[in-house]
């Protein structure tokens, strides 16, 4: 069974740009989490899909936004770049996303702004 | 008050003996409570997860759960090198569809 992955692996951008991330779950996994990893702040929460619909957010300006298609593969969007949105960013996929189940990690993009 | 709080370390220990992390979280609705290992430059992989009150334990690996004092552990017996990483202590609640991660205890195992 292949495990989450994340495209693309590496990103290089200037500030001002704006950026797509993409995640496909592991097959049968209908919930999609997005975390951003930082040495400073650690794993943070971004947002949550279930069924294409978001049922959580976390406390990250608008310019973060993410979507889930009917396949459950979902896509983060980071517009108008800023230097501190250089991080790792981790898509991160479960069956319901309920509290009591596992998730699973894809390898992660690390994306650079410049 | 940081939501769930770990040493960030390094826990420095020889390899044979028993490391062990802790990990302490301040809501009380907390539920779900998990061990994920972060080798530098990889992502999380999860290693425990614990539910109850009480000790779970796995190959090596025993995790420990104290709901009224807030506090989780993990003790990795036989520690080997190749366990010299990260390990993140995360929780959820029912219903908030996400894990609270702690900022991770950094584990060097002395050959």
């Amino acid at each position: 069974k292949a495990g989450v992955t994340q495209t693309p692996r590496y990103l290089i951008k200037t500030r001002g740009q704006q950026v797509t991330l993409s995640c496909s779950p592991i097959s049968g996994h209908r919930s999609v989490s997005w975390y951003q990893q930082t040495p400073g702040q650690g794993l943070q929460f971004l947002f949550e899909y279930f069924s294409e619909t978001q049922r959580n957010k976390g406390n990250f300006p608008g310019r973060f936004s993410g979507r889930q298609f009917s396949n459950s593969r979902s896509e983060m969007n980071v517009s108008t770049l800023e230097l501190g949105d250089s991080a790792l960013y981790l898509c991160a996929s479960s069956h319901t996303g309920s509290s009591n189940e596992k998730l699973f990690f894809g390898s992660g993009t690390q994306l650079s702004v410049l | 008050q940081k939501e769930v709080e770990q040493n960030s370390g390094p826990l420095s220990v020889p390899e044979g003996a028993i490391a062990s992390l802790n990990c302490t979280y301040s809501d009380r609705g907390s539920q779900s409570f998990f061990w994920y290992r972060q080798y530098s430059g990889k992502s999380p992989e999860l290693i425990m997860f614990i539910y109850s009150n009480g000790d779970k334990e796995d190959g090596r690996f025993t995790a420990q759960l104290n709901k009224a004092s807030q506090y989780v552990s993990l003790l990795i017996r036989d520690s080997q090198p190749s366990d010299s990483a990260t390990y993140l202590c995360a929780v959820s609640m029912d219903s908030s569809y996400k894990l609270i991660f702690g900022s991770g205890t950094r584990l060097l195992v002395r050959p």
